[in-house]
């Protein structure tokens, strides 16, 4: 099956500045890579997700890449911001959708003030 | 709030007990979702509905468990005979199948934290 490594698993940054997350895939058939943002307590949610069709998705501060021949997807923070502050958990699927996500084990980002 | 609901949030038990937990998916979203999430870790599969149908089943969902979706609308999940290891959050999403056949994405609802004492 497959299996979703991330990296690093706590990551401190200065507000204002850039934040990466890493993330690799086992199985190249993959093909739906989400992102999701979970507060303490709360519910997972969805903040970006890109299809193994397109290398490249942005929405405002928040961009993924994918490099399909490599295997492995990044998340990309601009413009920190102290709310950003929370589990972000990247996850694959092979059938092109939600069914059956993989999840990677978290990256707890920590935006200080 | 329109989103996934699950019933209780928080549920203490005895071992060996049985414990019952409920999702209420986004009303038009016909596929549902069980994940569990222990501390520190991803969400992992459980098992998928589309409408009544349970369509499939990970490794994880030993034979204690079972979930069902008898009007094609909210869902349950069992567990008979609780284990200490089954302490966890059981998260439930769903999500809505666009013409075309993709998905949209998975809206997860807020959880069930089980604590098996």
């Amino acid at each position: 099956g497959e299996n979703v490594e991330q990296h690093p698993s706590t990551l401190s940054v200065q507000e204002g500045d850039s934040a990466v997350i890493k993330c690799t895939y086992s199985d190249s058939a993959s093909n739906y890579f989400p992102w999701y943002k979970q507060e303490l307590g709360k519910r997972p949610q969805l903040i970006i997700d890109i299809r193994s069709n397109v290398g490249e998705k942005k929405d405002q501060r928040i961009a993924v890449t994918l490099n399909k021949t490599a295997k492995h997807f990044s998340l990309h923070i601009t413009e920190t911001q102290p709310e950003d502050s929370a589990v972000y958990f990247c996850a694959a699927s092979m059938l092109g959708s939600a069914r059956q996500l993989t999840f990677g084990s978290g990256t707890q980002l920590t935006v200080l003030p | 709030d329109t989103g996934v609901s699950q019933n209780p949030r928080h549920k203490i038990t005895k071992r060996g007990q049985n414990v019952t937990f409920r999702c209420d998916p986004i009303s038009e979203h016909n596929r549902l979702y069980w994940y569990r999430q222990t501390l520190g870790q991803g969400p992992e599969f459980l098992t998928y509905f589309q409408n009544e149908a349970q369509l499939e089943k990970s490794r994880l969902l030993s034979d204690r468990f079972s979930a069902e979706r008898p009007k094609g609308s909210f869902s349950t999940l069992e567990i008979q005979r609780t284990e200490q290891g089954d302490s966890a959050m059981y998260l439930c999403a769903s999500s809505s199948r666009r013409d075309g056949g993709m998905n949209t994405e998975a809206f997860f609802g807020q959880g069930t934290r089980l604590t098996v004492v």
